[in-house]
């Protein structure tokens, strides 16, 4: 079946201007989650859904990073004012549950932010 | 402060050799432990996972080894193939959080023919 799915799978814009990175998740996965890979460094976690609401943000950096998930499946990570450190590639993954001790998260290919 | 530690940032073998791919961890609180690998432009697919409970998992070529009492653990691929040069992660989570990975920076794996 399809994996999981981001576009664009590369977005260049200025410092300043607003983003948003788009996750299709597995079909059928109520878990969601976002996370961040810097240059050199592994992905760190940023915000998890289960359904609808955003279980837990605590790794969103500050207020210029909001994301939405407003049917339980498709998500948007939207970046305003963006910075020269925000360049990065953002990952999505997604599971089935979330909650469930093995349960595996399933990882799209990404999405490379340039922030010129 | 890095809790997940992989030193190695690359490691070079010979096809059809081991290859031992280590990671170092300093919150007593992780439960869980998993590998993943990643090629370019792709996303991280998943390898094997160990519990705590446990000391070795095995699945085909590839074996975790848990050592708790050092905080320390390692994937062994035998035999190392061509088509496992890749960048390898090595990812923890805590049972109060089990959605929240905590990954290292990656170990690059090259399996020379």
């Amino acid at each position: 079946g399809a994996g999981v799915s981001q576009t664009p799978s590369n977005k260049v814009t200025e410092k300043g201007k607003y983003v948003e990175l788009r996750c299709d998740p597995i079909s059928g996965h109520t878990a969601l989650y976002w996370y961040r890979q810097s240059l050199g460094q592994g992905p760190e976690f940023l915000i998890y859904f289960q359904g609808t609401g955003a279980a837990d943000d605590s790794g969103l950096p500050n207020d210029r990073f909001f994301a939405v998930r407003p049917e339980g499946s498709v998500s948007t990570l939207k970046i305003q004012r963006t910075e020269r450190g925000d360049s990065a590639v953002y990952l999505c993954a997604s599971s089935s549950q979330g909650v469930a001790y093995t349960d595996t998260q399933y990882f799209g290919p990404g999405t490379r932010l340039t922030v010129l | 402060d890095q809790q997940v530690k992989q030193n190695s940032p690359s490691l070079s073998v010979q096809e059809g050799r081991i290859s031992i791919l280590n990671c170092d961890y300093t919150n007593s609180m992780f439960d869980y432990f998993l590998w993943y690998k990643k090629y370019p432009a792709e996303g991280p697919t998943f390898l094997i996972s160990i519990s705590s409970i446990k000391d070795k998992n095995e699945d085909g070529r590839f074996t975790v080894f848990l050592n708790k009492s050092a905080k320390h653990l390692s994937l062994h691929i035998v035999p190392s193939q061509p088509g496992d040069s890749a960048v390898y992660f090595c990812a923890a989570r805590t049972g109060g959080s089990n959605y929240k990975l905590t990954f290292g920076k990656g170990t690059l794996l090259t399996v020379n023919p």
